[in-house]
């Protein structure tokens, strides 16, 4: 069964720092690229940063570009979000997604059950 | 990146046909084929129902149709079902790299 897991939310102050992880499995992870997707209290969806198959391209959303910093380790067949300098607007459940391209984008088809995060002091 | 624009709701009765419109710009919806749609159930993670404009995933309804024309996208529920509540969103690549995604659409079935 392809699955994957999110884990390391929680409650965190602002300015402070917390990282995501995301256990994939069920599927060759190497071969896809992945995506975190965040959505806020009532809010809809939000796409946050991409990591392709090799870790070659990054991208970010404008609203965490030089504050988070996503990376893979596809030995570990995991994802990682690390989240600095957060803000009351980085409250939200937090996805990964995989993408359901083979070494090439097409669009997310399958998510985790997703980790909430809460910046509050 | 903002975000592509989707009627906040729409509602339809059992067996009647409804369609969920998503403008984007050149930049994003009217420049690629990455145009993805999603069906959320309250407390539940999205899921994808629409690849590529209009291809459909396996185990997918064929009851959901989509297509792209210009800088809007549509998203066609044929035959509506008490099961299709729920929150539709749609999503494209972008120029610059990244992915946006619509505001949402709250679908009520009457």
């Amino acid at each position: 069964e392809v699955q994957l897991v999110e884990s390391g939310g929680g409650l965190v102050q602002p300015g402070r720092s917390l990282r995501l992880s995301c256990s994939a499995s069920g599927f060759t992870f190497a071969d896809h690229d992945m995506h975190w997707v965040r959505q806020s209290p009532g809010k809809g969806l939000e796409w946050v940063s991409h990591v392709s198959w090799d870790s070659g391209t990054i991208t970010y959303a404008d609203s965490v570009k030089g504050r988070f910093t996503i990376s893979r380790d596809n030995a570990k067949s995991s994802l990682y979000l690390q989240m600095n300098n957060v803000t009351a607007e980085d409250t939200a459940i937090y996805y990964c997604a995989k993408d359901k391209g083979v070494w090439q984008l097409v669009g997310m088809d399958v998510w985790g059950q997703g980790t909430t995060v809460t910046v509050s002091s | 990146q903002s975000a592509l624009t989707q009627p906040a709701s729409v509602s339809g009765s059992p067996g009647q046909p409804i369609t969920i419109s998503c403008t984007g710009t050149g930049n994003d919806v009217g420049s690629y084929n990455l145009v993805s749609w999603y069906q959320q159930s309250p407390g539940k993670a999205p899921k994808l129902i629409i690849y590529e404009i209009a291809r459909r995933p396996s185990g997918v309804s064929n009851r959901f149709s989509a297509s792209k024309s210009g800088n809007t996208a549509s998203l066609t529920i044929s035959g509506l079902q008490a099961e299709d509540e729920g929150d539709y969103y749609c999503c494209s690549y972008v120029h610059t790299g990244g992915w946006v995604f619509g505001g949402g659409t709250k679908l009520t079935v009457l």
